[in-house]
């Protein structure tokens, strides 16, 4: 079938260190793969996505590489500003297109 | 300004009295969808819809119904709601296509209360 895991939360880090959050899929098709992030009081936002093995995603200097070997899609960002504390979920969208499956969501603190 | 339009943001209401979430987009997406979102459960899918009359179950359709007679608007209605189903409603939509490289977008969300 298919399925996201993401490592669990929170996930706490200072301004300025280094971002890695873990994602996992298995899926019976070519998916694409996405991370949203969610602020607080707010839906979901598209951060960023791949569409096929190799690809970067990036932006608002987060970025994720589709691994088909690992069937991962990491992200990560070299430097946390506290305005990134938000929980992100991992997602994939496989070609019968008729339904996303999501991870259940990692938190994310960043302290000053 | 492409967007999701969900109302109403916030709704306390009592049991059993029917309600409706409105959810209107205003891209011509032909998908459409439901979830809920709960603490530790992430969000679950409650129905979605492929097109205008096309709706189908997601993953906790109970005690929800939709209807979709326009492409843009996709109601969710309880008809009798309960306790249970207090939770933070996000409604989505997305083009269909050839291409599974379609995102969502999503509307800011609604949270219900059921007292």
């Amino acid at each position: 079938g298919n399925s996201v895991t993401q490592m669990e939360g929170p996930v706490t880090l200072s301004e300025e260190a280094f971002l890695t959050i873990n994602c996992t899929y298995t899926a019976t098709g070519y998916p694409s793969l996405f991370w949203y992030v969610q602020y607080p009081g707010e839906g979901l936002q598209l951060l960023l996505k791949a569409t096929k093995a190799d690809d970067k995603g990036s932006n608002k200097g987060f970025e994720a590489t589709y691994r088909k070997e690992t069937t991962s899609f990491h992200l990560e960002k070299g430097s946390v500003q506290v305005s990134d504390s938000a929980v992100y979920f991992c997602a994939l969208r496989v070609n019968n297109f008729n339904k996303f499956y999501f991870g259940s969501g990692t938190k994310l603190n960043v302290k000053p | 300004e492409a967007q999701v339009t969900q109302n109403p943001r916030y709704l306390i209401t009592v049991t059993g009295k029917k309600l409706t979430v409105t959810c209107s987009q205003n891209m011509n997406h032909e998908y459409m969808s439901w979830y809920r979102q709960d603490p530790g459960l992430g969000l679950r899918q409650i129905y979605y819809s492929m097109n205008v009359e096309v709706t189908d179950k997601g993953d906790v359709p109970e005690g929800y119904k939709v209807s979709r007679k326009e492409k843009r608007n996709f109601p969710l209605i309880l008809e009798s709601p309960s306790p249970n189903q207090t939770s933070l409603y996000f409604c989505a939509s997305s083009l269909k296509g050839d291409s599974p490289g379609y995102g969502y977008t999503f509307g800011s969300g609604t949270r219900l209360t059921v007292v």
